[in-house]
């Protein structure tokens, strides 16, 4: 077995500041997502890697940045936090890209103040 | 896109009982099929999965049904009891591309 760890846990920031949220993954798997989850809702995907030293917008990519630094991590810089947002962003991987079975991180907590 | 309608957004059953969840989507060449539960304050754990060459799959009190002339996905728990309460969510491939697509989940409430 494997596991995905999202670091940090919880993140409060303030207005306009740049906020990376880190994750990790042990599977050895290709494939890995950033989906954000708001309260209630389903998941839009943020961004998406296929294989290392790729990167694919997903539908919600405005106002985010990612980065696939080794097979094993994938990262997410919110570019500008907006006052008041609140949502929790999950990270998964999967074997490839063709196999649509993902395995998920506990979730990153965010809260702008 | 693809779109993905899941049904009912909420769901209250009793033990014992069945509970089912409903999803529809819309690109016919959807190639993959999976099922999530999430429990409070966790990320989201794969139930189930099925390729489109598969009409009905089941597994530990789960089954899942796919129609693809209808372009209907089910999540049937039969004898459902108080720890299935969760969120749960279909999410589907196409062979298109690689995004995988998400229900806007089910939140299931079994009770004693």
């Amino acid at each position: 077995g494997g596991i995905i760890t999202q670091t940090p846990k919880f993140l409060i920031g303030q207005e306009g500041q740049k906020l990376t949220l880190k994750c990790q993954q042990n599977f050895n798997h290709d494939t890995m997502y950033w989906y954000r989850q708001d309260s209630g809702k389903g998941l839009r995907l943020i961004y998406y890697s296929i294989t290392e030293n790729d990167l694919q917008k997903g539908d919600l990519s405005e106002g985010y940045d990612a980065s696939r630094e080794k097979k094993s991590s994938f990262s997410l810089t919110v570019t500008s936090a907006q006052k008041n947002e609140m949502a929790v962003f999950l990270c998964a991987s999967s074997r490839t890209a063709n196999t649509g079975q993902l395995y998920f991180g506990e979730g990153s907590k965010l809260t702008v103040l | 896109g693809e779109q993905v309608e899941q049904r009912p957004p909420h769901l209250s059953v009793r033990e014992g009982d069945s509970a089912i969840i409903i999803c529809t989507y819309t690109d016919s060449a959807t190639a993959y099929f999976s099922w999530y539960k999430q429990e409070a304050g966790a990320g989201l754990q794969l139930l189930m999965s099925v390729l489109s060459n598969v009409d009905r799959k089941e597994e530990q009190g789960l089954t899942v049904l796919l129609n693809k002339k209808d372009k209907r996905l089910s999540l049937n728990l039969t004898a459902a009891h108080p720890g299935d309460s969760a969120v749960y969510f279909c999410a589907v491939r196409g062979t298109g591309g690689y995004k995988v697509v998400f229900g806007s989940g089910t939140r299931l409430l079994v009770s004693p």
